[in-house]
């Protein structure tokens, strides 16, 4: 069975701080992993994906992250946080015909 | 090229009625998934179709249903409402073939609200 694990249901971060949010899977097969941002009342936006080749891989408004087979993980960062990023971010293994989703993370932002 | 479109944005409906949603994929996307997103439970996979097949279902009772039509737009139905039904049903739009999610795209989804 597929899983995902996002550390932290809330992260709290200044307005320019780094922004991390953590994101651990478990899979049997090698998997493809993807961020995804949802903004209230709409739909899921892909951030990034990964499937093969490079392990960082680099996504919109300036988000990355890192796929680390050996930690089973999938971090999301951003260098310096802007209040638009306040939303709440999901991490997704897809398996078969199906994403796995994580609970999310609601991502505040401080001025 | 147009994007996902699920409607109707938003419904009321009545505890026991049944409802109707739909979703149009992006065209040439031959695969329509759809979830259930509810604060408690989260993003559930409800069912994904392909080429007018169910190939793959959730964990759902039968009262969750689906179809999808030559044109690959995809409807889901449920019947006898109960207000734990009350959620936001997205769908996502792939081609379907070869690596299949690497090309998802989601719709805005489907407020349903059950009273």
């Amino acid at each position: 069975a597929q899983s995902v694990t996002q550390l932290g249901s809330h992260v709290s971060v200044s307005e320019g701080a780094l922004v991390l949010l953590r994101c651990n899977y478990s899979s049997s097969v090698p998997p493809y992993l993807f961020w995804y941002v949802q903004y209230p009342n709409q739909g899921l936006q892909l951030l990034l994906k990964y499937t093969t080749g490079a392990t960082l891989v680099k996504g919109i408004n300036g988000f990355e992250a890192e796929f680390k087979k050996s930690e089973t993980s999938f971090h999301l960062t951003k260098p310096s946080a802007h209040m638009s990023d306040a939303a709440e971010y999901f991490c997704a293994v897809v398996t078969g015909n199906q994403f796995y989703f994580g609970t999310g993370t609601s991502l505040t932002v401080i001025p | 090229k147009a994007g996902v479109t699920q409607t109707p944005r938003y419904l009321i409906k009545t505890r026991g009625q049944q409802v109707t949603l739909s979703c149009s994929p992006i065209s040439g996307h031959r695969s329509v998934s759809w979830y259930q997103q509810t604060p408690g439970q989260g993003l559930q996979f409800l069912f994904e179709y392909f080429s007018e097949t169910q190939r793959n279902k959730g964990n759902f009772p039968g009262r969750f249903s689906g179809r999808q039509f030559s044109n690959s737009r995809s409807e889901m139905n449920v019947s006898t409402l109960e207000l734990g039904d009350s959620a936001l049903y997205l769908c996502a739009s792939s081609p379907g073939t070869g690596k299949l999610y690497t090309e998802a795209f989601f719709g805005q989804g489907t407020r349903l609200t059950v009273v």
